[in-house]
């Protein structure tokens, strides 16, 4: 699976959005992104993945860019409850070592 | 909603025990993993099992091992406990699909090893 790049700490304002930059310049064509958050004292919680195209859902949207290479994942108004630690994970197929790296702390402001 | 529970949210031990720490799905889930987490390390895949009686190494499988008799449940076992393995561990499972494999997580089982 590719190796991804994230920014280790970034701040945002409640109420505004939160942009999360995700390098992965060595994806493959098969790999997926997938995003993970992980809120103080509790296990990861999964948080949307794409291919490339640009995917919504209730929690946030991911964009792709057209080359694949990097994303970003956006949550559109921020909270106070989304200050956690989010993963962005390449991965190939199922049954491989699923591992994550450092991931970026967000930290919401009010 | 998927649930994965882990059997104990803290536990304690100490060094030269043996230490089970249980895990059981309820989604009829193939993939199940062991993870710890360390602060400053993030993280760490310990093992992982794809079916049952299947396992295999991830990044940091010494001093550990696993049994997955069920599909249902996944345990990891620390065969002589170290203060170095006091740590969160965390299980998770996850179907296989075509776009890859999304994890549901555990609670989390804070060890102390003394």
């Amino acid at each position: 699976d590719a190796k991804t790049t994230q920014p280790t700490s970034m701040d945002c304002a409640e109420g505004r959005a939160a942009n999360l930059p995700c390098n992965h310049s060595t994806i493959s064509g098969n790999e997926y992104v997938y995003w993970y958050r992980q809120i103080h004292s509790q296990g990861p919680q999964y948080i949307i993945h794409g291919l490339k195209n640009n995917e919504t859902n209730e929690m946030a949207s991911l964009i792709i860019t057209e080359d694949r290479k990097s994303s970003t994942l956006i949550l559109p108004h921020a909270t106070l409850r989304d200050t956690a630690v989010y993963y962005c994970i390449a991965l190939k197929a199922a049954g491989n070592k699923l591992t994550f790296g450092g991931g970026t702390r967000v930290l919401v402001k009010p | 909603d998927v649930k994965v529970t882990q059997s104990s949210r803290y536990l304690v031990k100490r060094t030269g025990e043996k230490v089970f720490l249980e895990c059981v799905q309820d989604m009829d889930h193939e993939n199940m993993f062991w993870y710890r987490q360390d602060p400053g390390l993030g993280l760490r895949l310990i093992y992982f099992s794809y079916d049952v009686k299947m396992k295999e190494k991830g990044d940091i499988p010494e001093g550990y091992s696993v049994s997955r008799e069920k599909k249902e449940r996944f345990s990891l076992i620390l065969e002589s406990a170290s203060t170095n393995q006091t740590s969160m561990y965390l299980c998770a499972s996850a179907r296989v699909t075509p776009g890859g494999e999304k994890l549901f997580f555990g609670s989390g089982t804070q060890l102390s090893v003394l």
